[in-house]
């Protein structure tokens, strides 16, 4: 049974680049959240789809934001990277009537 | 707002003894709870969870987890730590939405570290 899975896993960028995160939810999942998380910090909420549509968001800028396919994996995107961007990106796949989420290893984003 | 708070940055205990982690949470309603462990370089793996009924939790890897109303608390044990329980613990509150779906709030992190 596959877990979440997440690409790629390392990435630099430069400011005022863009970026595109790409995450597959465990296998009969049909939710996926991300989350950012800080150097020494516990992950912040940043969205969660599910039914193709963004439904919940966090205190996060409209630089960030996402898809979801009909296939239920997912994609984050950043516009305008900054500095203050560079942080590890986890993407957490749950069923919509679920309580429980399984996170995937992550991407970590360098911007330079 | 919901909230959880982790007031040990840092702990470190003798392979063999007891570990007791703690957290603390605000939450208007039932709370749902869940301890994450993170080792380097890695994702969050679920270790335990709290809904509703009993009130001490079993999770994997042989911890525990209780949960006390009275105190917002809802602290992290295990006996006897093993070496590789070395990593970053994580507590969090989940928030359930109308219509579906849910967030975690996550605590910043305690970062075990196991003397041999």
């Amino acid at each position: 049974d596959a877990g979440v899975t997440q690409s790629p896993t390392h990435l630099i960028k430069t400011r005022g680049q863009q970026v595109t995160l790409r995450c597959s939810p465990k296998s009969g999942h049909d939710t996926v959240s991300w989350y950012q998380q800080a150097l020494g910090q516990g992950p912040q909420f940043i969205f969660q789809y599910y039914e193709e549509e963004e439904r919940q968001r966090g205190n996060f800028p409209d630089r960030f934001s996402g898809h979801q396919f009909p296939n239920y994996s997912s994609e984050l995107n950043v516009n305008a990277l900054l500095l203050g961007d560079s942080a590890l990106y986890l993407c957490a796949s749950s069923l919509r009537t679920g309580y429980e989420q399984y996170f995937g290893p992550g991407t970590r984003l360098t911007v330079t | 707002a919901q909230s959880v708070t982790q007031p040990d940055i840092h702990i470190t205990v003798s392979e063999g003894a007891s570990l007791e982690l703690r957290c603390n949470y605000s939450y208007g309603a039932t709370p749902y709870l869940f301890w994450y462990v993170q080792s380097p370089g890695q994702g969050l793996q679920l270790l335990l969870k709290y809904f509703s009924g009993d009130t001490l939790v079993q999770g994997i890897k042989g911890f525990e987890a209780e949960f006390k109303r009275s105190q917002s608390s809802f602290n992290l044990r295990k006996p006897s730590v093993h070496w590789s329980d070395a990593a970053e613990y994580f507590c969090a509150v989940g928030l359930t939405f109308t219509g579906g779906g849910n967030k975690l709030t996550f605590g910043t992190g305690t970062q075990l570290k196991v003397e041999l």
